[in-house]
């Protein structure tokens, strides 16, 4: 049973505007989360994180917002640009060793 | 900058064969893991090791096992390669246990 969801396969979006990615997850003991970022025949890079004490990081034109109420976290990429075609995925942990990542989001930014 | 080196990037194997994936990062993080990526599923984890000759399983262990026999290396080891297990594997590491995971460039898989 996948604790992470990425329920959006797909996301197109233009040049210039905003992206915005969401994750729900349900383990409510997941206490860190994390965004990569991955193109084709590449490993997946860090882009981002939070800490469930904050709501909030910002990190260039890139921000992760946390609900914890809602068990819920999304990325904004503001302008989005060409260069950020590519799969996102959204992983939590809960200070253990491992990662659980949702199924990934492919981002299309249209110029 | 840390460096998770992946020894093949693209492998053909036939249905059987015993197939080796290699590993090595050089910041000597304590924890290594393997992941597999398959379109649709994401990320999920093979094997992890915590430590030098540690191993735990993760969420999909069947068919695979791991060896650590030192820090800096982690292999995947598949006992008899299927064709279920065409797919993109990825290694991992991290310092500690809630940090930051960094992984290699990956290896392709293609089982026939």
């Amino acid at each position: 049973d996948q604790q992470v969801k990425q329920n959006s396969p797909s996301l197109s979006v233009q040049e210039g505007r905003i992206s915005i990615l969401n994750c729900d997850y349900t383990n409510s003991m997941f206490d860190y989360f994390l965004w990569y970022k991955k193109y084709p025949a590449e490993g997946p890079t860090f882009l981002i994180s939070i800490s469930s004490i904050k709501d909030k990081n910002e990190d260039g034109r890139f921000t992760v917002f946390l609900n914890k109420s809602a068990k819920h976290l999304s990325l904004h990429i503001v302008p989005s640009q060409p260069g950020d075609s590519a799969v996102y995925f959204c992983a939590a942990s809960s200070n253990d060793y491992k990662l659980s990542f949702g199924a990934g989001t492919t981002v299309t930014v249209r110029a | 900058d840390v460096k998770v080196t992946q020894s093949s990037r693209y492998l053909v194997k036939r249905t059987g064969e015993k197939v080796f994936l290699e590993c090595v990062q050089d910041m000597d993080h304590e924890n290594m893991f393997w992941y597999r990526q398959d379109p649709g599923l994401g990320l999920r984890l093979i094997y992890f090791s915590y430590d030098v000759k540690m191993k735990e399983k993760g969420d999909i262990p069947e068919g695979y096992s791991v060896s650590r026999e030192k820090k800096e290396r982690f292999s995947l080891i598949l006992e008899s390669a299927s064709t279920n297990q065409t797919s993109m594997y990825l290694c991992a590491s991290s310092r500690a246990a809630g940090n930051t995971i960094y992984f290699g460039e990956g290896s392709w898989l293609t089982v026939v």
